[in-house]
């Protein structure tokens, strides 16, 4: 089945750009997202790029994919401490509906 | 401003109990899953509906574990017996046909003691 893989920690000074990886295995996935989550509550969808594109800007979230290399990144700029949390990378497959997660990258700012 | 909502939050229970888990999906989105969350297994999928008929139910413990839609409205997930191993953060998610974003709910956390 489908793999998907992040670093588990992050640590970033305030200001600073974050770059948090992803790599996943299957070249049939379709739609790739970056969901948000804080401590004890659900997640929040960031944002998503469909396989076709190699970049979507929204703010100050920027996400790149490289299909060749099978490998997503979102980039934080100006990182703030209310983005301290834990982002999930989740891939969806072609011919699928649900979604395959990686562990999760746990973003810490440092003032 | 539209939500996935869950009920309840928080639920505490003893082994042998059974637990039903509800959500009700945003308005209007005809696909409905459900996860579960735990720190080993990370995020995993155990079953989602389109137009309330179930999909795909194969990341669920088949013996325990029951999924339905009784309404457009509504999705229950049920345990029965519950186990301390079924302690998890439970996520009721939903979204638009097969493609667009997918939301989620802010979870039911499950303890069984």
């Amino acid at each position: 089945g489908e793999d998907v893989e992040q670093s588990l920690f992050l640590s970033v000074r305030e200001g600073d750009s974050s770059v948090i990886n992803c790599t996943y295995t299957d070249s049939s996935s379709t739609y790739l997202y970056w969901y948000k989550q804080e401590p004890g509550a659900g997640l929040q969808l960031l944002t998503y790029i469909f396989s076709n594109m190699d970049m979507k800007q929204d703010q100050r979230l920027t996400v790149l994919l490289n299909k060749k290399d099978k490998h997503l990144s979102l980039r934080i700029a100006d990182t703030q401490t209310g983005d301290s949390a834990i982002y999930f990378c989740a891939v969806q497959l072609g011919g699928a509906d649900g979604l395959t997660f990686g562990k999760g990258t746990h973003l810490i700012i440092q003032p | 401003d539209a939500r996935v909502t869950q009920t309840p939050r928080h639920k505490v229970t003893e082994m042998g109990q059974e637990v039903t888990m509800r959500c009700q999906p945003i308005l209007g989105h005809n696909t409905v899953f459900w996860y579960r969350q735990t720190m080993m297994q990370g995020l995993e999928l155990l079953a989602y509906f389109r137009n309330r008929a179930p999909l795909d139910d194969s990341g669920m413990p088949k013996d325990r574990f029951s999924a339905e839609m009784p309404d457009a409205t509504l999705a229950t997930l049920k345990i029965q017996p519950s186990e301390p191993r079924d302690s998890a953060v439970y996520f009721c998610a939903s979204k638009l046909d097969r493609v667009g974003e997918q939301y989620f709910g802010p979870g039911t956390r499950l303890t069984v003691t």
